[in-house]
């Protein structure tokens, strides 16, 4: 079973607008989310995280909104830039087990000059 | 400061052949966990060892086994490969409970 699903699958954006992409989770105990950045040939990169007990965190143009109620959590990219496009992958883990991730299956984002 | 490494970067096997793959930790980090990303999915946890001692397994078959050793690198090692084995495989290290670091990965095809 899926327990972290991520839309959309790719997004298309021009340079200077705002990238959103959603996740929603089904395992209550999850209480780590962190987002990815993945190049091409290259691992995921930690890019932001946020914990259940705050609803924002921004991090310079990034920026993730979570709703636990929900259980769904977002990542924002403001003032999106070339430079940003990549597969973007969220994730999740519970118990202190950080190492131990669940990872949607990614999103596409291409940014346009 | 050097990140994760993993050697090899590409590997091509034929289907029933064993395969090694390794991997050198941040300096410093103790944990090192590995894991499967089949193209155009998330990454997907197959093992994580700590202080040598497996600390998690994922939902992976028993063909997949791993170790850690003293200097705190590890190998992963996979037998009988089938075509499905087909992925890039990740390694991350961290430091205690932290978030994971990722290496670039071992591309491995299975012909």
């Amino acid at each position: 079973q899926q327990q972290v699903k991520q839309s959309p699958q790719s997004l298309i954006v021009q340079k200077g607008g705002i990238s959103i992409i959603n996740c929603a989770y089904e395992n209550t105990a999850f209480d780590y989310f962190p987002w990815y950045q993945q190049f091409p040939g290259k691992g995921p990169a930690l890019l932001i995280a946020i914990r259940p007990d705050v609803s924002e965190k921004k991090e310079g143009r990034f920026t993730i909104s979570f709703n636990k109620s929900a259980k769904q959590f977002s990542l924002h990219i403001m003032d999106s830039q070339p430079g940003d496009s990549a597969t973007y992958f969220c994730a999740a883990s519970k118990g202190g087990s950080n190492y131990k991730l669940t990872f949607g299956k990614g999103t596409l984002l291409t940014v346009n000059p | 400061d050097a990140g994760v490494t993993q050697s090899p970067t590409h590997l091509i096997k034929t289907r029933g052949q064993h395969v090694t793959l390794r991997c050198s930790p941040i300096s410093g980090h103790k944990s090192v966990s590995w894991y499967q990303q089949v193209l155009g999915q998330g990454p997907q946890f197959i093992f994580q060892y700590y202080e040598k001692e497996e600390r998690g397994r994922g939902n992976f078959p028993d063909r997949f086994s791993a170790r850690q050793f003293p200097n705190y690198s590890s190998e992963l090692n996979v037998n009988a490969l089938l075509l499905g084995d087909s992925a890039l495989y990740l390694c991350a290290s961290s430091f205690s409970e932290r978030p994971p670091y990722f290496g670039p990965g071992t591309r491995l095809t299975v012909l």
